[in-house]
């Protein structure tokens, strides 16, 4: 079946320690996304890609960073200078940037830093 | 201000029954899409439904349909025939047509909880 692979389900890191989210999609879309969901919060964007080798900075950017070598593959990197890392994330991925194709998602990343 | 706004951080609704889930947005973009999506306790994203702002009809998928209402903005998630694993959070998403159409702008969601 395609879909969105996201690993793990639950990471805990000590704080001062970078973190890798490992997202996978076998849906041959161009666009992927990651997005930050806080409690009581709707999702907000960190970054975003159209295509291979091609990224850009979402609404909250700061603290991490990204890489786009495959078309399937969108890690997400969660650097010691984001200052409050603790949170679900998820990926997602759709046909294309724009228009009316919906993002399909990932079950999503629960990221605790102590 | 808000670009999604959704007012009922809860809802219960009885087993079988319809509920609506309000959303309204705010554009000032010709073109426009909005988008619903359920999240059960599991933390995955399911997209439900979707309403192009020039479709004339509203958008149906199933039990869900999509109380579209241009002018007053708003873009309510109509479910029939509640059944218990309906119970989630719920979110609007709006994407708009001009400079920051690479992206959904999401609500703070309503929790259903479905009551046997």
């Amino acid at each position: 079946d395609g879909g969105i692979t996201q690993s793990p389900k639950y990471l805990f890191r000590k704080e001062g320690q970078n973190v890798t989210l490992s997202c996978e999609q076998n849906l041959n879309h161009d666009a992927m996304y990651w997005y930050r969901q806080d409690p009581g919060q709707g999702l907000r964007l960190i970054y975003y890609s159209q295509i291979v080798n091609d990224f850009q900075k979402g609404d909250i950017a700061e603290g991490y960073s990204v890489s786009r070598e495959k078309k399937e593959s969108f890690p997400l990197t969660v650097t010691s200078a984001q200052k409050n890392p603790t949170a679900f994330y998820l990926c997602a991925s759709s046909r294309q940037l724009t228009g009316n194709s919906p993002l399909h998602f990932g079950n999503g990343t629960r990221l605790t830093v102590t | 201000a808000q670009k999604i706004t959704q007012t009922q951080p809860g809802m219960f609704v009885q087993e079988k029954e319809a509920v609506t889930l309000d959303c309204t947005y705010d554009t000032s973009d010709q073109s426009y899409g909005l988008f619903w999506y359920k999240q059960p306790s599991s933390g995955e994203m399911i997209f439900l439904i979707y309403q192009g702002s020039y479709d004339e009809q509203n958008a149906t998928e199933g039990r869900y349909s999509l109380n579209f209402q241009k002018a007053r903005k708003s873009a309510n998630l109509v479910i029939s025939a509640s059944q218990l694993g309906d119970s989630a959070m719920y979110f609007c998403a709006m994407r708009e047509s001009g400079g920051s159409n690479y992206k959904l702008t999401f609500g703070k969601g309503t929790l259903l909880t479905v009551n046997p």
